[in-house]
């Protein structure tokens, strides 16, 4: 089966730096996706994880551990748009299709 | 990235009519289509896999018989609600993969549905 896991909501503060876990435990992994997603729109895509390591784009990074099923987004300089669901999937051996985690709500406050 | 259209955006429709949503790729032709749901503050739930040509493939517990799927072309899945319900509103979202390969999930702007 699929099960992947993700706290449900965090808060943190405008101009800091935040780190939202995921764990996962799948059959098959063919690798990881990060998407945001703002009330009421189509989530975006953020990045993809497939080896392990530490994956950086501008203030967004997401790092891998495939030994321990597990990886995490960090938002670094937090701004108030980014208050947001992140949500995180995987790609695992059936048919091309993404498993999605509960999603993150991220309140970023003054 | 890749651009996926949905629509309509939002629909209000009576208990018991059907409504149907369409999705398209429109600068890339998606081989699969997956079809979610998702109900406020939850996430997204996979309903179903459409693939071009043939059924589609659905998730345990979606009913085939009311949520129909057709992909008739490499660009345009679409997804029909019959005889809809209260329960059945929801955000409606398709997503559409480029190639058969490991790439990113390009998704369309979802549809709300009001059923009244």
């Amino acid at each position: 089966g699929q099960n992947i896991d993700q706290p449900t909501e965090m808060t943190a503060t405008e101009g800091a730096i935040v780190q939202i876990n995921c764990t996962y435990q799948t059959s098959g992994f063919n690798g990881l996706f990060w998407y945001q997603q703002h009330a009421g729109e189509a989530p975006t895509f953020l990045s993809y994880n497939v080896l392990d390591g530490l994956e950086e784009k501008g203030r967004f990074s997401s790092f891998l551990s495939r030994s321990k099923g597990y990886s995490y987004l960090l938002l670094k300089e937090l701004q108030m748009k980014d208050s947001a669901s992140y949500l995180c999937a995987v790609n695992g051996n059936a048919g091309n299709m993404l498993t999605f985690g509960g999603g993150t709500r991220l309140m970023v406050k003054p | 990235g890749a651009v996926v259209s949905q629509h309509p955006s939002r629909v209000i429709c009576k208990s018991g009519t059907s409504v149907k949503i369409e999705c398209r790729s429109l600068d890339f032709q998606a081989t699969t289509m997956f079809w979610y749901r998702q109900f406020p503050k939850q996430s997204l739930m996979l309903m179903a896999t459409s693939n071009e040509g043939s059924k589609a493939t659905y998730e345990q517990g979606v009913e085939k018989d009311k949520f129909l799927i057709n992909h008739a072309s490499l660009t345009l899945s679409t997804l029909t609600v019959t005889s809809a319900h209260p329960e059945d509103s929801s955000f409606y979202i398709c997503s559409a993969r480029a190639g058969t390969g490991i790439t990113e999930a390009f998704f369309g702007q979802g549809t709300r549905l009001t059923v009244v």
